[in-house]
């Protein structure tokens, strides 16, 4: 079983629709980070958060620490929005991050 | 200010070739990262710096590959010889070690490699 497992692994929705992926690891953790791949590579950091609560924009990021799992809300999807999500924690122990597969997301006009 | 800047981007080359990738962090970023991202699947670390030290380089296959931060800027990543499964894309990534917003992660746009 992976450490990071993020849910759905793809995701399609029509313009306007509220979306949310899922991501629960089952390690301590110091830090959680939301990333947004588009295609040809380049990799975004959308949040970083250990607790609570983080918004920019659109985007939403919530950490439930005892229950280890955090979610990306994404308000208002538009097509620009289409990407690969990623999930990845920083361990208490060691720095480097381990990675969720991903979540494709597809939004239609 | 100016973002993780990396070159080539794209970069084709036949098997048992060397290459060599380029990576200047973000002004002011200690920590600098070299991943290998093949196609599906996430990020894989292969060699962490801080400053021009290496914290983590115990995912980097040393038979072929080197990595370099000698001044504690700039990192050249290199591979000889390259085979097959190398084809990916190389990601650099930088962060602060104190500060605002220690920790997160800012990405270059990655380096394409084809070995054919």
């Amino acid at each position: 079983k992976n450490e990071v497992e993020q849910s759905p692994q793809n995701l399609t929705a029509q313009e306007g629709e509220f979306i949310t992926i899922n991501c629960s690891y089952s390690v301590g953790i110091s830090a959680l980070h939301w990333l947004q791949q588009h295609p040809g590579g380049g990799i975004v950091s959308l949040f970083m958060l250990s607790s609570g609560k983080k918004k920019h924009g659109r985007l939403i990021a919530t950490i439930n620490i005892q229950e280890k799992h955090s979610s990306l809300h994404i308000t208002a999807s538009h097509p620009r929005d289409s990407a690969v999500y990623i999930c990845a924690v920083k361990k208490t122990s060691g720095s480097r991050l381990t990675f969720g597969e991903g979540t494709q997301l597809t939004v239609n006009p | 200010e100016a973002g993780v800047a990396q070159s080539p981007r794209y970069k084709i080359i036949e098997k048992r070739q060397s290459v060599a990738f380029w990576c200047n962090p973000i002004s002011g970023h200690a920590t600098l990262y070299w991943y290998q991202q093949i196609l599906g699947q996430g990020p894989k670390l292969l060699i962490q710096f801080q400053n021009n030290g290496v914290v983590d380089d115990s995912q980097l296959p040393k038979d072929r590959f080197s990595a370099e931060r000698l001044k504690g800027v700039d990192s050249t990543l290199k591979i000889q010889p390259a085979k097959l499964e190398d084809s990916a894309v190389y990601l650099c990534a930088s962060s602060r070690l104190r500060g605002p917003n220690t920790g997160e992660l800012f990405f270059g746009e990655g380096s394409r490699l084809t070995v054919l």
